[in-house]
């Protein structure tokens, strides 16, 4: 089945301590990206890639750190973890965006730093 | 950059009503999508529709890229259906989101 998974659903951390959220894409999509949904805010883009060892900044990627070793992962890296990063995650992954691709997106990652 | 304008934000119905969902953008998309998204959380892809109609079951969409919008329909609503639609749009490499519009089914 062609899937974006996340791990974990739901994290609650204490704000400094360094955490990863992994996203894997099994539908050998060169483009990746993460995203962060807040209330009345709506979904707002961390960072993409747009392919291997490709990565590129988004709209918010304060806080944030990505790497692409593989094709199929995409992990999102909170190193020093603070309360205005609760939100909710979502990583998103599609064939070559320029041209038009259809993104899939994951279930999302619902993260509370206290 | 691209700007995404969703109406109306906020919409209740009756069940069995028909509603429709509009999205503005303000430059050419390569690429443009409507999502629900369920009470869980969970973003789950209506269409991929950068231009033309789609119809699937209940719901339809329809987007008139040279004039930037796109209407999303949905006919007999039923009560889940509600949560919240959003349409994104691609322009470049730059993806953005419209603020969504809030749908709540009544039975």
């Amino acid at each position: 089945e062609a899937q974006v998974t996340q791990n974990p659903r739901y994290l609650i951390t204490v704000t400094g301590k360094k955490l990863t959220v992994t996203c894997s894409q099994n539908m050998n999509h060169e483009y990746m990206s993460w995203y962060r949904q807040d209330p009345g805010l709506g979904l707002r883009q961390i960072y993409y890639s747009m392919n291997v060892e490709v990565t590129d900044k988004g709209d918010v990627p304060e806080g944030y750190k990505v790497s692409r070793k593989e094709k199929r992962n995409f992990p999102l890296i909170l190193e020093s973890p603070s309360p205005n990063q609760t939100s909710l995650y979502f990583c998103a992954s599609s064939s070559p965006l320029a041209f038009g691709a259809e993104q899939y997106f994951g279930p999302g990652t619902r993260l509370t730093v206290t | 950059g691209i700007q995404v304008e969703q109406s109306p934000p906020d919409l209740i119905l009756q069940e069995g009503a028909n509603s429709t969902l509009r999205c503005n953008f303000s430059d050419s998309v390569n690429n443009l999508q409507w999502f629900h998204q369920n009470p869980w959380g969970q973003l789950i892809n209506l269409f991929y529709i950068p231009s033309g109609t789609k119809q699937n079951g209940r719901l339809s969409a329809t987007t008139v890229a040279t004039e930037r919008y796109s209407l999303l329909y949905i006919s007999s609503s039923q009560t889940t259906d509600s949560g919240v639609y959003f349409c994104a749009v691609l322009s470049d490499n730059d993806m953005r989101f419209g603020a969504g519009t809030r749908l709540t089914v009544k039975p």
